[in-house]
């Protein structure tokens, strides 16, 4: 069973402070794997998607990196704002049952001005 | 393109109350899947569609009943609500096709006294 996990929990950080968030999983026959970004109270919105087959994808001060062979993914944030206060989840689509995400707990983010 | 609707926002239910949670998208989605989010849990997969007449059973689909009679509605039925299914639900949809990414609704808080 494809399990996903994250850590830290939760991590504050001072504004202007570059961060990275860690996800791992136990299974690396994966079809793609998915950051979101939940807002308190919100739904999820998609941030980046990274394809088995690709190493990153970038969307502007975000930078996702995957390593299916050792089952982990980083989410790289630069230069942190306030604004960037959330909760990241990263989700795998495993490659048996490609239909379903696996979630992990998530990482929640607080920038402190 | 108002992406995925869930509707209602927010619901209180008694124990042994029915009601219907409704998605809706407007995308021609092909796929669309309900979660359940709880503290500690993470995201967990009751139901999912991967088109029109077509349904399955996700990881806690006990309680819970789908159809998906059009593309763009797929509601999801609480049979006889208990406390154990106070929770927000989240309805998400994707194109056809695994590498594609899946795009989620704001949420149903739902509460069961």
């Amino acid at each position: 069973k494809q399990e996903v996990t994250q850590i830290p929990a939760a991590l504050s950080v001072p504004e202007g402070e570059n961060l990275v968030l860690n996800c791992s999983f136990t299974d690396s026959a994966i079809y793609n794997l998915q950051w979101f970004r939940q807002d308190p109270g919100k739904g999820l919105t998609s941030l980046l998607l990274i394809q088995s087959s690709q190493r990153e994808q970038t969307s502007g001060r975000l930078n996702a990196s995957l390593d299916k062979s050792s089952g982990r993914s980083t989410l790289y944030i630069a230069a942190s704002q306030p604004g960037d206060s959330a909760t990241y989840l990263c989700a795998v689509r495993p490659g048996t049952s490609g239909s379903r995400l696996t979630f992990g707990e998530g990482t929640q983010l607080t920038v402190n001005p | 393109n108002a992406g995925v609707t869930q509707t209602p926002k927010f619901q209180v239910l008694k124990t042994g109350q029915s009601m219907t949670l409704q998605c809706a998208q407007d995308m021609n989605h092909e796929y669309m899947s309900w979660y359940r989010q709880d503290p500690g849990m993470g995201l967990r997969l009751i139901h999912y569609s991967v088109g029109a007449g077509i349904t399955d059973q996700g990881e806690v689909p006990n309680g819970y009943n789908v159809s998906r009679s059009t593309t763009e509605d797929f509601p999801l039925r609480l049979l006889s609500a208990a406390p154990s299914q106070t929770s927000v639900y989240f309805c998400a949809s994707s194109p056809t096709g695994y590498h594609q990414p899946q795009h989620f609704g704001d949420g149903t808080r739902l509460s069961i006294l």
